[in-house]
C-alpha cells in the first residue's frame, strides 16, 4: 500500500494567517491526490481534487499544488470556519485508497 | 441536492453481525460508484469497501475482506454494508460516500459527497 504522511500533525494559527500543510507519498502518485476538510463532529468534505483542482463551492483561499511524492494545501487569510482537521488521500492505486493521518488546525 | 442518510449503527458483541444502510437521493444513484469509509474514535479515515456503478464490481481492503460485504439496490437507491464476525477494532463511525465516477478503479476518482455517519460500537 502507498503510505501518506502529513506534516505537521497539528498547528496553531491566527485568523487572517496563511498556512501550508504538506503531504508526502511513499512512492510517486503523479497528481492523483485529493484534500478533505473535517470540522469537529462533522463529515469530511472534499476541497481539492487531482492535486490542484478546486471543488465547486469551495472558497478560492484554498489551493493545492504538487506532483510525484510531495503536495501542499495552502489556506490564505484564515477564517473561523477553517479551523478543522485536514486529510490528504491518494487515488493513484485505486481501489486501494489511503489517507494521510490528518493535520489539526487550531486557533492560536 | 445530494443527500446520503446512513442507518443501522448500534452496539454489537465481538463475533456478531450488523447491517448498515444508506439511503441516497439527489443524483442518479446507479450512475455512480459508492463506498463506505470509517473513522475510529479520535482517529483518521479508513476506506473499507467500494461498489462500482452500473456493474457488480466490489472492492475491500485486507482489514475487512471476508468479513464485510457491500451491496447496493439501485431500484431503492440504497447502499448496504453487511458486517460479520466483527471485532473491537471495527468500532468507528461509518460514512456512506459517493464517488465522483461510475468506476472505482480510476486514478482520477475522489469522494465528492459524504453522509453524516452512523456509529458502530463493538463491545461485550
Amino acid at each position: 500500500d502507498i503510505q501518506m504522511t502529513q506534516s505537521p500533525s497539528s498547528l496553531s494559527a491566527s485568523m487572517g494567517d496563511r498556512v501550508t500543510i504538506t503531504c508526502r507519498a511513499s512512492q510517486s502518485i503523479a497528481t492523483y491526490l485529493n484534500w478533505y476538510q473535517q470540522r469537529p463532529g462533522k463529515a469530511p468534505k472534499v476541497l481539492i481534487y487531482a492535486a490542484s483542482n478546486l471543488q465547486s463551492g469551495v472558497p478560492s483561499r484554498f489551493s493545492g499544488s504538487g506532483s510525484g511524492t510531495e503536495f501542499t494545501l495552502t489556506i490564505t487569510s484564515l477564517q473561523p470556519e477553517d479551523f478543522a482537521t485536514y486529510y490528504c488521500q491518494q487515488s493513484y492505486s485505486t481501489p486501494s485508497i489511503t489517507f494521510g493521518q490528518g493535520t489539526r488546525l487550531d486557533i492560536k | 441536492e445530494v443527500q446520503l442518510l446512513e442507518s443501522g449503527g448500534n452496539l454489537v458483541q465481538p463475533g456478531g453481525s450488523l447491517r448498515l444502510s444508506c439511503a441516497a437521493s439527489g443524483f442518479t444513484f446507479r450512475d455512480y460508484a459508492m463506498a463506505w469509509v470509517r473513522q475510529a474514535p479520535g482517529k483518521g479515515l479508513e476506506w473499507v469497501s467500494a461498489f462500482s456503478g452500473g456493474g457488480e464490481n466490489t472492492y475491500y481492503p485486507d482489514s475487512v475482506k471476508g468479513r464485510f460485504t457491500i451491496s447496493r439496490d439501485n431500484s431503492k437507491n440504497t447502499l448496504y454494508l453487511q458486517m460479520d464476525n466483527v471485532r473491537a477494532d471495527d468500532t468507528a463511525v461509518y460514512y456512506c460516500v459517493k464517488l465522483s465516477h461510475v468506476v472505482v478503479v480510476t486514478s482520477t476518482v475522489y469522494f465528492d459527497y459524504w453522509g453524516q455517519g452512523t456509529l458502530v460500537t463493538v463491545s461485550s
